[in-house]
């Protein structure tokens, strides 16, 4: 069955430190890879992407993120973190043979310290 | 504003008691699909219908249950509330039936609190 993984429950930056976020997929085949962010009671934004192709994808508000097959990893990267970048971000995968649902992991959260 | 619809915002309702929550997908997508934020389960896919007709399902409860109409929007029906059922429940929607995810657009949520 297919999972994803999100090591760190809770990450602490500095503002204007860089940031990476880790996410680790079990999935037999190459799967559709995405990253959400949320912030407190609100609603799930879209950040970015990966769907095949180039493995480097840039998203919005700055961030990137590399899918490494070999790794089954789709690490969530951003050069320097904005005190707005508090927030709990998700990682997901959208298996192809599963319709079209998507198995969410559980979440890193995010603090900015000035 | 994503496109897709999801009304109430926020309900409050007491325990045993009846919701209905109402999803209008985007213009255009036929699929809509249903999940549920807990602070237990984290977010799960509970259920997909398209064009009608229900295409998957996942860890959705007995007392739970959906349906989407001719007109496409979908109603998530949770019957004999317990306080766990607190949650914020999502929908989202897509133009396929299923393996892709181009579009894929959530709503905002619905916030349920289960008193």
């Amino acid at each position: 069955a297919q999972s994803v993984t999100q090591p760190d429950i809770h990450i602490t930056v500095s503002e204007g430190a860089s940031l990476e976020l880790r996410c680790n997929y079990s999935y037999g085949a190459t799967p559709y890879l995405f990253w959400y962010v949320q912030s407190p009671g609100q609603g799930l934004q879209l950040l970015l992407k990966y769907f095949s192709g180039d493995t480097l994808v840039q998203g919005i508000k700055g961030f990137e993120a590399e899918f490494k097959r070999s790794q089954s990893s789709f690490n969530l990267r951003k050069p320097s973190v904005h005190w707005s970048d508090a927030a709990e971000y998700f990682c997901a995968v959208g298996a192809e043979n599963q319709g079209g649902k998507l198995i969410f992991g559980q979440g890193t959260e995010l603090s900015v310290k000035p | 504003d994503s496109g897709v619809t999801q009304t109430p915002k926020h309900l409050i309702t007491a325990t045993g008691q009846r919701v209905t929550l109402r999803c209008s997908p985007r213009s255009g997508d036929l699929s809509v699909y249903w999940y549920q934020q807990s602070l237990d389960q984290g977010l799960q896919f509970l259920i997909q219908y398209y064009n009608g007709e229900e295409r998957a399902k996942g860890n959705i409860l007995e007392r739970f249950s959906a349906q989407q109409f001719p007109d496409l929007h979908s109603e998530l029906n949770l019957s004999s509330l317990e306080l766990g059922d607190s949650a914020l429940y999502f929908c989202a929607s897509s133009p396929s039936g299923g393996g892709s995810f181009r579009d894929y657009t959530f709503g905002s949520g619905t916030r349920l609190t289960v008193v």
